[in-house]
């Protein structure tokens, strides 16, 4: 009974480097969503993915941020050059085919930038 | 202009009081609302999806209610392990089909 799995759950960075988030859905979902969580706010849509496509884009920093969903794979969400204002919690969430369908997330990747 | 809202910000109980969080939306063309808890350090865990007025859902000690401008979380009798951040997310006509989220209701049930 898998879920949503991210990995890794923890990541430091240091400023100017790279950082790839990985997430596979769940069983059987082919949507997958990424949400950005700073400490005090609340969840931000960053990007919606299905596979080889990007459906919607609209939360995403224009500049060093980058996600992708291949045919065979996770889905990654790529971070170049971070900065400490990239600091943050970075959740992966998945549903079925069809827009009303329920999104289930992961337990998260905690990105630190020093 | 926040299009999802939650209230109240903070909300502590002691066990056994039943008590209400509200989210309020703005959107238009509804379809869906979300109500999903955040342990911390945890993602959210999916709670009830309502799609239309009048329709509510329950779950143990919850019970999420839905009208055309805001959605309940009813709390009945709650116990210490239901302390937790609630989170309220809509999914609207004009999005693609990703979700909008309050900054969520923090919840502590003291024994």
């Amino acid at each position: 009974n898998a879920g949503v799995m991210q990995n890794p759950r923890h990541l430091v960075r240091r400023r100017g480097q790279e950082a790839r988030l990985r997430c596979s859905p769940m069983k059987g979902h082919s949507h997958v969503y990424w949400y950005r969580q700073l400490p005090e706010e609340g969840l931000k849509f960053m990007v919606y993915l299905q596979k080889e496509n990007i459906i919607d884009e609209s939360g995403m920093p224009k500049e060093r941020f980058s996600a992708e969903f291949p045919k065979e794979g996770p889905s990654i969400l790529r971070i170049q050059q971070v900065v400490r204002g990239d600091s943050a919690a970075y959740f992966c969430a998945s549903s079925q085919q069809g827009s009303g369908n329920t999104i289930y997330f992961g337990e998260g990747s905690w990105l630190t930038v020093v | 202009e926040d299009q999802v809202t939650q209230s109240p910000e903070a909300l502590r109980l002691q066990e056994g009081e039943s008590s209400s969080l509200n989210c309020s939306y703005t959107v238009s063309g509804l379809r869906g609302l979300f109500w999903y808890r955040q342990d911390p350090g945890k993602g959210p865990e999916f709670l009830f999806t309502l799609y239309s007025a009048g329709e509510e859902k329950e779950k143990e000690r919850l019970k999420a209610t839905l009208t055309k401008k805001e959605s309940f979380l009813h709390i009945t009798a709650p116990k210490p392990e239901d302390s937790a951040t609630y989170l309220c997310a809509v999914r609207w006509g004009g999005s693609q089909g990703n979700l909008i989220f309050g900054k969520g209701t923090k919840l502590s049930v003291k024994p």
